[in-house]
């Protein structure tokens, strides 16, 4: 069973086009999160929801929107993609938000075209 | 600012012989913990180790903490190929944020 689990897995796009990825997560946790991984491997975090609420967001053009319709799903939504959006996109969950135990999602590779 | 930074970025070894990573940080922590990925996939989680310990073994991991350097070592023994995998560190000193290093490359020649 995938604890947490994000599509899709591949995403090639052009530029301009809106796209979104959903995420949801059967572990019952309290928060979600949103890293982008870049060419260099290096992963930052976006955006953080503790109970549906927004808890972390990181300084990202306000292209990207997270969704969390509840606490075991969060979607992120990206408008008029850039080139430089092209990375990888974990999607992540934790029970607490300080500090514990991350399980992650497989990523979804988005490129940019 | 990125809170931890491994070193070395990457390591090649045999199998057989240890590996061990490094990972230093800036500010002050609750738990310092360790995750692998492999290639193509997500990030897993290894091993938590709190402020207040020194020293944590999981299987053929052992993670070292000295907080008065602001470091920490991972430290794979009898290493085999299917350890090689991108390990990173990662810290709770800013906010209620966990912050990963670069990562450091680890190759396991068989």
């Amino acid at each position: 069973d995938t604890a947490v689990s994000q599509t899709p897995k591949y995403l090639v796009t052009q530029m301009g086009n809106d796209k979104s990825i959903k995420c949801e997560q059967n572990l019952g946790h309290d928060t979600m999160y949103w890293y982008k991984q870049d060419s260099k491997k290096f992963l930052k975090i976006m955006f953080s929801y503790n109970n549906k609420e927004l808890i972390i967001n990181e300084t990202v053009p306000n292209r990207f929107s997270p969704k969390s319709p509840d606490k075991a799903h969060l979607n992120l939504h990206i408008n008029s993609l850039e080139l430089g959006d092209s990375a990888v996109y974990f999607c992540a969950s934790s029970q607490g938000a300080t500090g514990n135990t991350i399980y992650f999602g497989e990523g979804s590779w988005l490129t940019v075209v | 600012s990125q809170q931890g930074e491994e070193d070395p970025q990457a390591l090649s070894i045999q199998e057989g012989e240890n590996a061990t990573m490094n990972c230093s940080y800036k500010t002050s922590i609750n738990n310092l913990q360790w995750y692998r990925q492999n290639s193509g996939r997500g990030l897993v989680h290894l091993i938590l180790i709190r402020s207040n310990e020194r020293e944590k073994h999981s299987g053929r991991l052992r993670v070292t903490l000295d907080t008065s350097k602001k470091s920490s070592s991972l430290l794979i023994t009898a290493s085999r190929a299917a350890d090689t995998a991108s390990y990173f560190c990662a810290t709770d000193g800013n906010g209620n944020k966990l912050v990963f290093g670069a990562g450091t490359i680890l190759r396991v020649k068989s």
